[in-house]
């Protein structure tokens, strides 16, 4: 996974809750992503961040919040969780040009 | 037009046979091309990059052409373990604005 790990493996949350999904990578990669998998869909990124300090909209942004505090972690909020929003999510790295996937996120709201 | 477009199969191919599967993409300023392999439940994982020249790289070659916009992925000798959805991936290049993914190709070998 190009030392791209994300924490929890899996959730399910209520409608309403708010939850953080959090990509961390140990190689001082400057591009992280954010994006969901749905079936029938496709990969959609997110959100994405070109360095850290700094975080930009992807195609499907509505909804989430990130934060790049750290170069390291690259953070996904869900404010307000609806169902719309059960998906996989997957973080990526960019290294010299390729992009490099943890290992996802299941995240079920009922 | 969707961005990326892939035959989604499945394919059922018998083992041993060779496969090939096409995808066609839109814009016109994509720069960079790939194959990922992706298995059930787990992340995508790079297969090849795609260059304008063609490559192999064992049992797999891919093909761009950029005038029809079209990229190729041909499988020789499959294996059960090609099992596989294969997604079909541009990028306009520079790494800032994430990839276009296709929604795959699912491949089955059989015995």
């Amino acid at each position: 996974n190009a030392g791209v790990t994300q924490t929890p493996k899996f959730r399910v949350l209520k409608t309403g809750q708010s939850m953080t999904l959090l990509c961390a990578q140990d190689m001082n990669h400057e591009y992280m992503y954010w994006y969901r998998q749905d079936p029938g869909m496709g990969l959609r990124l997110i959100h994405y961040s070109v360095g850290e300090g700094t975080t930009a909209k992807g195609e499907v942004p509505d909804g989430y919040n990130v934060s790049r505090l750290k170069k390291q972690n690259f953070l996904l909020g869900l404010e307000s969780a609806a169902p719309s929003q059960t998906s996989v999510y997957f973080c990526a790295i960019n290294s010299a040009g390729t992009q490099y996937f943890g290992p996802g996120t299941r995240l079920l709201v009922l | 037009r969707k961005e990326v477009e892939q035959d989604p199969g499945p394919f059922n191919v018998p083992e041993g046979a060779t496969v090939a599967f096409n995808c066609t993409y839109s814009n016109s300023a994509s720069q960079s091309f790939f194959w990922y392999r992706q298995d059930c439940r787990k992340e995508p994982k790079l297969l090849m990059s795609v260059y304008s020249s063609g490559n192999e790289d064992g049992r797999f070659t891919a093909q761009l052409n950029r005038a029809s916009q079209y990229i190729s992925l041909l499988i020789r000798d499959s294996k059960l373990s090609d099992s596989a959805t294969y997604l079909c991936v541009v990028s306009r290049g520079g790494g800032a604005d994430g990839l276009t993914f296709g929604k795959g190709t699912h491949l089955i070998i059989q015995p």
